[in-house]
């Protein structure tokens, strides 16, 4: 079965770090991009980040550009969003999102993870 | 902020046939890059419902179907079911961002 299951969300304090992970299992992880989506509380779906099947490219949203930092390691199955600099506007679910269609960066996202929630207030 | 416009609601009977439209511009689906679609229930983690403008993914009902023409696609929803009931976004590339675009979502109600 595929798999993605978020972890690492938390409440963290205005201008804090923090880094949530994404574990993939049930398909061939390096061969497929990755990207993480978020969703404020009672608002739409916000793409953040994209990263390619071998880490050659990678794009960011304008509000977290410079901000946020996505990695992967293919060898343990992991995707990443190491976040600085949160602020409040930040608080959102986040979801991981498979991309659909083997070595393309940039199409549908056929597989989404439940979320890990993360709150940035003092 | 979104750069696809849906109607912010949509409403019909049991068995109706509803529509959602999804309008970008000349950077995104004017562009000719896809559309694809999503369904998110209450609660739950969005899904492919729709992808390639017109492709349904296994086990997505015939009911749902997708179209596109030049900047403007739309979602249809025949035979309308109360499972239907939630929220359902589009999804294109944008060349100026560099990025993926969602659309602002709309809500279905069935009446």
């Amino acid at each position: 079965e595929v798999q993605l299951v978020e972890s690492g969300g938390g409440l963290v304090q205005p201008g804090r770090s923090l880094r949530v992970s994404c574990a993939a299992s049930g398909f061939t992880f390096d061969d497929y991009a990755m990207h993480w989506v978020r969703q404020a509380p009672g608002k739409g779906l916000e793409w953040v980040s994209g990263i390619s099947w071998n880490s050659g490219t990678i794009d960011y949203a304008d509000s977290v550009k410079g901000r946020f930092t996505i990695s992967r390691d293919n060898a343990k199955n992991f995707l990443y969003l190491q976040m600085n600099s949160l602020r409040p506007e930040d608080t959102a679910l986040y979801y991981c999102a498979k991309g659909g269609v083997i070595f393309r960066l940039y199409y549908y996202m056929d597989v989404w993870g439940k979320g890990t929630t993360v709150t940035v207030s003092s | 902020q979104s750069v696809l416009t849906q109607p912010p609601s949509v409403s019909g009977a049991p068995g109706q046939r509803v529509t959602i439209s999804c309008t970008g511009s000349s950077s995104n689906t004017g562009a000719g890059y896809d559309v694809h679609w999503y369904q998110q229930l209450p609660g739950t983690a969005p899904k492919l419902l729709i992808y390639g403008n017109s492709n349904r993914p296994s086990g997505v009902p015939d009911r749902f179907s997708g179209s596109k023409s030049g900047a403007s696609a739309s979602l249809a929803i025949t035979g309308l079911q109360a499972e239907d009931e939630a929220d359902y976004y589009c999804q294109s590339y944008d060349k100026s961002l560099s990025g993926s675009v969602f659309g602002t979502g709309t809500k279905v109600t069935v009446l």
